[in-house]
């Protein structure tokens, strides 16, 4: 499985963007980035999804290189709401062991008023 | 449901005891996660079902830790002879298959041995 790596934590403040960058150098060919959020006292939530380029959705975009050694996560003017831990994974969407659902530390993101 | 469910929300288990978590997935989803996730700290996998193939334990910390899944559908995570350090919360996940990846957790069993 393709090892993930990102920042232990940032902080930011309302109405900034905030962008969380992942490296995951040895990712596969058929591997998929996948992002959650976890809030304090709740299970982890899936927010977004990507293969390459750039995906959108009505909570982040997903920004990927063409090389896919990396992955930036896009926050666009966050609120309070929004602290969270985030978490980058990737694999192959169509199972595998573990099913490919293996979480690292997560970034914690703390947005400041 | 609309969820995945879990139960209970919290336990509380004198060190020793043994106790289960149980766990409802989605209607429909073949592969099914539990981890383990304690204060502060990220998730634990430990075990993993998909459709009627084996689980894969390979995230079980110990013999003590067994889970079963009955006709693909309700999990149950069973902790035997429970110790302090197995104070965490509990989470369950479910997903469609071939989209393993966006997965649905539930609220967790918040477990305290005491």
């Amino acid at each position: 499985l393709a090892k993930t790596t990102q920042p232990i934590s940032m902080d930011s403040y309302e109405g900034q963007e905030v962008n969380i960058t992942c490296s995951h150098n040895n990712i596969a060919t058929n591997d998929y980035i996948t992002w959650y959020q976890q809030f304090p006292s709740q299970g982890p939530r899936f927010i977004i999804q990507g293969y390459k380029t750039k995906v959108t959705n009505e909570v982040a975009s997903l920004f990927i290189p063409a090389d896919r050694k990396s992955s930036t996560l896009s926050l666009p003017r966050v609120s309070l709401s929004d602290t969270a831990v985030y978490y980058c994974l990737v694999g192959y969407p169509y199972g595998g062991s573990q099913g490919n659902l293996i979480f690292g530390k997560g970034t914690k993101l703390s947005v400041k008023p | 449901g609309a969820g995945v469910s879990q139960s209970p929300s919290n336990k509380v288990t004198e060190k020793g005891k043994d106790v289960e978590l149980r766990c409802d997935p989605i209607s429909g989803h073949t592969a099914l996660y539990w981890y383990r996730q304690s204060l502060g700290q990220g998730l634990e996998f430990l075990i993993y079902f998909q459709g009627n193939s084996a689980p894969d334990k390979s995230g079980l910390p110990s013999d003590r830790f067994s889970a079963e899944r009955t006709g693909g559908s309700v999990s149950t995570l069973t902790i035997q002879r429970t110790q302090q350090e197995d104070s965490a919360v509990y989470l369950c996940a479910s997903s469609h298959p071939g989209e393993i990846l966006e997965a649905f957790f539930g609220q967790g069993t918040r477990l305290t041995v005491v």
